[in-house]
């Protein structure tokens, strides 16, 4: 089965300080791979999405930045964090392809970034 | 546009049926999703139904589709104090993406 990690759970960083967080997936293989952001009391913002190594589509200009070094990790960074970078980040997966259940999305535990 | 609309608050005793409402704008979705998500944690997949059906029923869980008017329900029969939540509901893009839109969410507040 598949299962995803996602990681750190917490976090409080200074604002200008540099952010990495990660997140990989076992147990399939070239997922999509998704980094949403919930603002308090908010929806899910959609901020990148990889259909496979090395490809990323930033869905909305920002101070964030999103790599694909390999096939199952998928990593969320800044160089220098701004107070309006704290939330819930939720990092994703789903099947390469539409299949019966279509394309649904396997969401992490997510990480709550709290710039100072 | 991709817009999905929910209304964010909903309280109900428990015992009684609860009604989530969502709307949405792209015609060419294709699935759409209701996740869950309780406290502090991620999003966890409800149910899902196809553009082409009108309901789908699953255990307590019954998902209602007004394809011509956009208009997407999800009723939730015996509600529980362990169903308190907030409940998004999601489009599915068709282009290679398959990115999921989701609504801002409605918190599920279950009274005893």
């Amino acid at each position: 089965s598949q299962t995803i990690h996602q990681w750190p759970a917490t976090l409080v960083q200074p604002v200008g300080s540099p952010l990495s967080l990660e997140c990989t997936v076992e147990g399939t293989s070239n997922p999509n791979l998704y980094w949403y952001r919930q603002a308090a009391g908010r929806g899910l913002q959609l901020l990148f999405y990889s259909v496979g190594i090395g490809q990323i589509s930033s869905e909305v200009p920002q101070n964030l930045s999103a790599s694909r070094p390999q096939d199952r990790q998928f990593i969320l960074s800044s160089k220098k964090l701004l107070l309006s970078d704290s939330g819930f980040y939720l990092c994703a997966w789903s099947l390469p392809g539409q299949g019966p259940r279509g394309s649904p999305l396997h969401f992490g535990n997510g990480t709550r970034l709290t710039v100072t | 546009g991709e817009d999905v609309e929910q209304s964010l608050f909903l309280s109900v005793r428990e015992g009684d049926s609860s009604v989530i409402n969502c709307t949405y704008t792209d015609s060419s979705s294709t699935y759409l999703y209701w996740y869950k998500q309780e406290p502090g944690a991620g999003l966890q997949l409800l149910t899902y139904i196809f553009s082409n059906m009108d309901m789908k029923q699953d255990q307590r869980l019954t998902v209602l589709l007004n394809k011509k008017d956009k208009h997407l329900s999800l009723r939730i029969a015996d509600t529980q104090t362990g169903d308190s939540a907030i409940y998004f509901c999601a489009e599915s893009m068709k282009d290679s993406s398959y990115k999921l839109i989701f609504g801002s969410g409605t918190r599920l507040l279950v009274r005893p």
